[in-house]
């Protein structure tokens, strides 16, 4: 079984500066997908980026970016030019690629609660 | 288009009642995906249906919990004689497709309270 772990709970950065969380994941497949989420307190599930890990480029969205690592099955996420709308949950979460109908299930990491700072 | 709808928003029950959530998908979408998340906690996968259909329970505990997709209608999570651990948020995805990579799309959620 696949498991995601999120060892930061708590995360804050000042306005405007860039932030890193930190995700690792275990798994003995090769070929998967990984994705970050974003919960606010309205506590809507929001996809920021995903990646395949069979593409080595990072995958990049406006302010946000991924660090894939997959030999080292790490899969951070950074986001620049911080702002107060981005204080939420981040979750990181793995989807299995393999073309089996029992591997549709998003398995999630505990969550980092993002705090900016004004 | 109307994205994945989820209702009630918030559910009281008490200890030994049944408590029925229902998720409407977006339009056209025909799988669904039910995560329960424990407070301070990530999102885990219960089960995953199609139309009339279901595909993956293995996350489902095997007493109380029951779930369905109809032909017509909204799915339905269904919880009989709840206990307090079964307090929680209770999430509704839906996907267009599976087996490719497909996103899941998130409704509000179902707060379930019991007391």
């Amino acid at each position: 079984a696949q498991t995601v772990t999120q060892s930061q709970p708590e995360m804050s950065v000042q306005e405007a500066e860039t932030v890193t969380l930190s995700c690792t994941y275990d798994t003995s497949e090769s070929d998967y997908y990984l994705f970050w989420y974003k919960q606010p307190p309205s506590r809507q599930m929001i996809l920021v980026i995903r990646q395949e890990a069979y593409k080595q480029q990072n995958a990049t969205e406006n302010r946000f970016s991924v660090n894939f690592q997959k030999a080292a099955k790490s899969f951070s996420l950074k986001i620049s030019d911080s702002q107060l709308g981005d204080a939420a949950m981040y979750f990181c979460a793995y989807r299995s690629r393999e073309s089996n109908f029992g591997n549709e299930k998003l398995t999630f990491g505990t969550g980092t609660r993002l705090t900016i700072i004004p | 288009n109307a994205g994945v709808m989820q209702n009630p928003r918030h559910l009281v029950r008490r200890r030994g009642q049944e408590a029925r959530l229902r998720c409407s998908p977006m339009k056209g979408h025909s799988h669904v995906y039910w995560y329960r998340q424990l407070p301070e906690e990530g999102l885990k996968f219960m089960v995953y249906l199609q139309k009339e259909n279901i595909i993956d329970e293995s996350g489902m505990p095997k007493e109380r919990f029951s779930a369905e997709f109809p032909k017509e209608g909204p799915s339905i999570l269904r919880i009989q004689q709840v206990v307090r651990g079964d307090s929680a948020a209770y999430f509704c995805a839906s996907s267009l497709q599976a087996g490719v990579l497909n996103e899941q799309f998130f409704g509000p959620g179902t707060r379930l309270t019991v007391l």
